[in-house]
């Protein structure tokens, strides 16, 4: 089974300090995705990889950056974290050309 | 602008009931059409449909495509508590670089 771990669960940081989120999966994908869930908008893209020190905005990523240093890890970072951007934070894997993209358990981050 | 509408947005029913969850789409050019299920946590993969008019069946949950119509349906049969939860689709346009196009889902509420 495809397992896609996050580093918290959930996560309390204040104003203007800089958050990491971290992202793991061990079935050796291409493909790994940052999205933000919140109440009546949905999953919204912040940023995508399809390899390693590789990296794609996507719908929203201002405020946000990513890193790949290793095809199995893909870090989300709030430079300076900001209340409209609490939120959960879901990452996702997928393989190579496959559509198909698998979830890990989220991090729920409270910016206060 | 790409978009996938699903409806209705939110549904309770009684346990052993059958339901049908919908999903429309206006994408340019079409590849395939994704349903995922999300309870308390990361959503989880159900189907990938590419193919009009062919079924994909998993136990009492099946799914099928319209590409003439341009959506999709989601039938659970003999629901159970164990399938509330929001069932998302999400729909690829093969000329986005693989990122998927996501709805708001819709929220399954099954009473017992």
């Amino acid at each position: 089974d495809v397992k896609v771990t996050q580093s918290s669960r959930y996560l309390v940081k204040r104003t203007g300090e800089k958050v990491f989120l971290e992202c793991v999966q061990d079935m050796d994908h291409e493909n790994m995705f940052w999205y933000r869930q919140d109440p009546g908008l949905g999953l919204r893209l912040i940023y995508f990889s399809y390899d390693v020190k590789m990296k794609e905005k996507g719908d929203i990523p201002e405020g946000y950056s990513v890193s790949r240093e290793k095809k199995e890890r893909f870090s989300l970072i709030l430079e300076s974290a900001s209340t409209n951007q609490t939120s959960m934070y879901l990452c996702a894997s997928g393989q190579g050309s496959s559509y198909e993209q698998y979830f890990g358990p989220g991090t729920r981050l409270t910016v206060t | 602008e790409d978009k996938v509408v699903q409806s209705p947005l939110s549904l309770v029913v009684h346990e052993g009931d059958t339901v049908t969850l919908n999903c429309s789409y206006e994408v340019t050019n079409f590849r395939s059409l994704l349903w995922y299920k999300q309870e308390k946590k990361a959503p989880t993969f159900l189907f990938m449909l590419t193919s009009s008019g062919i079924e994909k069946k998993s136990g009492r949950l099946s799914s099928i495509l319209d590409k003439k119509e341009l959506f999709s349906i989601l039938n659970i049969t003999a629901t159970q508590t164990g399938d509330s939860a929001v069932y998302l689709c999400a729909v690829v346009n093969a000329g986005n670089n693989r990122k998927l196009i996501w709805g708001l889902g819709t929220s399954l509420a099954v009473n017992p």
